[in-house]
């Protein structure tokens, strides 16, 4: 089955406290994307990723980082957490140049204290 | 930068028309699209107008006008299943392969 998987589905960390949040897709897809949703904010880029070793800032990407070592992964990495990063977050992927039409993987709950 | 601005809110019956509304302010982009997400849910994509004009996929169309900096995506013959949050998204030119979406719009289907 074609999908974008997301580990772990909920997370409470607390402040200060490195953590990694999973992406992977089994679609082949070049492009992948990590959003966090806040109420009211609609669905904010973070990341994004062109392909292997190619990746670039999104709207909101200060206090995260990604890396992009294999096609199918794109883990996203906050080194030291703050209760303002609480958020739902999606990974989603696309082939390169349909950007417009992405999959969202599940999503995963955060919660920073 | 880019911004769409969608209504927050619109309420309907089953078997009305809604249309949802997504004016934009950026200077070039390659085109608009249309996801849908439930509560609880991840967003699905829905529709991508890269012309101007109507697309028509089902019950769902959704329209863009570059000159007017304004698409819609028209839900007909609404179901309860349809009760959902809708997003407008653009990937501007001027910004790389960002995607940029709406604040999102909530529709309630009533009975």
């Amino acid at each position: 089955e074609a999908q974008v998987t997301q580990n772990p589905r909920y997370l409470i960390t607390v402040t200060g406290k490195k953590l990694t949040v999973t992406c992977s897709q089994n679609m082949n897809h070049e492009y992948m994307s990590w959003y966090r949703q806040d109420p009211g904010l609609g669905l904010r880029q973070i990341y994004y990723s062109m392909n292997v070793e190619v990746t670039d800032k999104g709207d909101v990407p200060e206090g995260y980082k990604v890396s992009r070592k294999e096609k199918r992964n794109f883990p996203l990495i906050l080194e030291s957490p703050s209760p303002n990063q609480t958020s739902l977050y999606f990974c989603a992927s696309s082939f390169k140049g349909r950007e417009y039409e992405q999959y969202f993987g599940p999503g995963t709950r955060l919660t920073v204290t | 930068g880019q911004s769409l601005e969608q209504p927050s809110e619109v309420t309907a019956v089953e078997g009305a028309i809604v249309q949802i509304n997504c004016t934009y302010q950026t200077s070039g982009f390659y085109g608009l699209s249309w996801y849908q997400q439930h509560d609880g849910g991840a967003p699905t994509f829905l529709s991508y107008n890269a012309l101007d004009g109507l697309e028509e996929t089902g019950r769902f169309s959704s329209f863009l006008s570059r000159s007017d900096s304004y698409g819609y995506l028209l839900l007909q013959e609404l179901q309860m299943k349809d009760s959902a949050s809708y997003f407008c998204a653009v990937r501007a030119k001027a910004a790389g392969n960002k995607l940029t979406f709406g604040g999102g719009t909530r529709v309630l289907v009533k009975p």
